[in-house]
């Protein structure tokens, strides 16, 4: 069982500052997506990345793959109080390719105090 | 494009009683369709995979006798929980596949909330 684990699990910083939130497993992904969910709504789709070592920019988020794809990091700059809520790192298991089965990160809460 | 709608978006129901949740994809053909449950301030855990057509792949520990899918069209999936007990409240969250795009990327409803009484 591929296993995703955030860090942290609680982030509550004030707008303005910078942060990084990090999503580790022992098991190397095919692709690895990043989700933001609201209370009550269902995850968003922020990006996927699928090469080793990919960076990718959205705006004021920076999502980096690690190198041997079991890892994942997403840096936001410059918090905004809109950036608040739940974010989702999940992967796609190489030996579930085909089958794109995701499994999903322990979540990070996210919390930008105005 | 790539809308996916849930319904209800809250259920509550009392014990014993069974509740399904419809799950469509509204502008895209769905060959694949998932369902996860997530518990408050939890991550998602998947349920089972939905192929059109065929029967639905349960993951581990998940019953199939009480979580019945049925993906009987490119468009629609349901999930009915039978018997439901206080500990099947959660919020359930469906996904979907764009089978003809030919990506991993999965198309995410807004969720149903189910609280037995």
């Amino acid at each position: 069982t591929q296993l995703l684990e955030q860090s942290p699990q609680f982030l509550s910083i004030q707008e303005g500052e910078n942060l990084t939130v990090y999503c580790n497993s022992s098991s190397v992904f095919s692709s690895l997506q990043w989700y933001r969910q609201e209370p009550g709504e269902g995850p968003v789709l922020l990006v996927t990345v699928v090469t080793g070592g990919e960076v990718k920019k959205l705006k004021r988020l920076t999502f980096q793959f690690g190198d041997a794809r079991k890892d994942s990091s997403l840096h936001i700059t410059a918090a905004q109080t809109g950036d608040t809520g739940l974010y989702l790192c999940a992967g796609a298991g190489v030996w579930d390719f085909g089958n794109e089965k995701l499994t999903f990160g322990t979540g990070t809460r996210l919390t930008i105090i105005p | 494009g790539a809308v996916v709608s849930q319904h209800p978006s809250r259920v509550i129901c009392k014990s014993g009683t069974s509740v399904k949740i419809e799950c469509r994809s509204l502008d895209f053909q769905a060959t694949t369709m998932f369902w996860y449950r997530q518990f408050p301030k939890k991550s998602l855990m998947l349920m089972a995979t939905s192929n059109e057509g065929s029967k639905a792949t349960y993951e581990q520990g998940v019953e199939k006798d009480k979580f019945l899918i049925n993906h009987a069209s490119l468009t629609l999936s349901t999930l009915t929980v039978t018997s439901a007990h206080p500990e099947d409240s959660s919020f359930y969250i469906c996904s979907a596949r764009d089978g003809l795009r030919g990506t991993d990327t999965q198309y995410f409803g807004p969720g149903t909330r189910l609280t037995v009484l």
